[in-house]
Formats: structure tokens, C-alpha cells, sequence
């Protein structure tokens, strides 16, 4: 048990619409970040959040965009929809103090049709 | 940015027998180095992670050893069970001191491991 739970599991979006994912931690775990899975492949970064600020950013546009709240939740919010959009969102969080252990999700299957 | 390969992308054993999966990475600057287990439609389960200050590290079945020098890194599991099946992913990241290091985590490809009983 992770302590980290994400909703919705699965979800069916068109092209072009807005979608908005979201995530709980635990307590204490002040650092969230979200990943990509596509089908066979490696989790890729996207953003990561540090006391509701984005410190960090891979390589993704800025139709993708992020919150984090001071409840220990947080939003992974995807604009202008694209076919290649369809993927595992995945949550990850970390608590100060734990060096750099990082706990995921079980993750929102998001398909773009 | 960091560049993490891993071999063999599938890899079939016989229940009782050992697994090896090993990883490259390029940035000499990482310093963090979990292995993650994912189960079908399930989310990656930490299993084991080891820090540039240490060697090799066991949990029962379960190893990993690390050569900076080389730059690589390797999962070792023995005694496997069916259980054992599933995708296995390493990954490398640099974790500084405080709240704002940066733990991005970079993946490798993954390792489909089938064990037949």
C-alpha cells in the first residue's frame, strides 16, 4: 500500500477536449509528480510539484499542467486533447526526509479517441 | 538529460531459477536508483533502491548492486516464482539535500520476466 490513490481509473475523452486527473497522498508527502506510461514503455516525467510550486519539467507542452493543494492532493489537467494523449497517468509522491524514495499510484488509463 | 538503457527487454526462467536484469545510465551526477515492479494495469511497486555511497544491497530474494565507476546497475533475483512474472523497470535519478531536490525519476525500457513453473 502506497498511500498514494488516483481517480479516475479509466476514462474515455475526444479529441480536443480538457481533461483533469487527480491524486492523493499521504500526510507529509509534500512532493507529487506525474508520469506518462505509454503502452510498452517506460513511466516518462512530466511535471513535478514542491509545496505547490512546479519545480521541475520534462519534455511535454503547456496544454499540460498542474496543481498541488495543501491537503497533500493534487490535479494533472490536460488541455486540447490529442490521440497520442492516450496513456497511464501515473502519480507519484515523496515525503521530506525519506532521501528520494518515491511511491506511485495505480494510475488513470486515459484514451483519446 | 539522463539516458537509462536496459537489457533484455523479455526475459523467460524456470521457476527456481536466478534473474538478472541490468541498466546503464549516462549522467554521472545521479545518485538514486530504485527498481520498480508493475503488474498488469497496476502501478509501479517500489521493490528495491539503492544509493551511490553503497554497493550492493539485499532484501531476501532480491539484490542490486551498482558500479559508479561503470555506470551501471543491476537487479539479481533468485529462487523465482510465477509471482515473480511481471514487467520490471529500472530507473536513475539525482536527489539533492532538502525539500526541493529534484527527484525526477528516468526509466529504463522495462523487462518483461516470465517465470514458468
Amino acid at each position: 500500500e502506497t498511500g498514494v490513490t488516483q481517480s479516475p481509473t479509466h476514462l474515455i475523452k475526444t479529441r480536443g477536449q480538457q481533461v483533469t486527473l487527480r491524486c492523493s497522498s499521504q500526510s507529509g508527502h509534500n512532493t507529487v509528480s506525474w508520469y506518462q506510461q505509454a503502452l510498452g514503455q517506460g513511466p516518462q516525467f512530466i511535471f513535478q510539484y514542491y509545496r505547490e510550486e512546479e519545480n521541475g519539467r520534462g519534455n511535454f507542452p503547456p496544454r499540460f499542467s498542474g496543481l498541488q493543494f495543501p491537503n497533500y492532493s493534487s490535479e494533472l489537467n490536460v488541455n486540447a486533447l490529442e490521440l497520442d494523449d492516450s496513456a497511464l497517468y501515473l502519480c507519484a509522491s515523496r515525503a521530506q526526509g525519506t532521501g528520494n524514495t518515491i511511491y506511485f499510484g495505480e494510475g488513470s488509463w486515459l484514451t483519446v479517441v | 538529460g539522463e539516458n537509462v538503457e536496459q537489457h533484455p527487454s523479455t526475459l523467460s526462467v524456470q521457476e527456481g531459477d536466478s534473474a538478472v536484469i541490468k541498466c546503464t545510465y549516462s549522467d554521472s551526477a545521479s545518485n538514486y536508483f530504485p527498481w520498480y515492479k508493475q503488474e498488469l494495469g497496476k502501478g509501479p511497486q517500489l521493490i528495491i533502491d539503492i544509493r551511490s555511497n553503497v554497493g550492493e544491497k539485499k532484501d531476501q530474494r532480491i539484490a542490486v548492486t551498482l558500479n559508479k565507476t561503470a555506470k551501471h546497475f543491476s537487479l539479481h533475483i533468485t529462487e523465482t516464482q510465477p509471482e515473480d512474472s511481471a514487467v520490471y523497470f529500472c530507473a536513475a535519478s539525482k536527489a539533492g539535500t532538502g525539500g526541493t531536490s529534484y527527484g525526477k525519476l528516468t526509466f529504463g525500457q522495462g523487462t518483461i520476466l516470465t517465470v514458468h513453473p
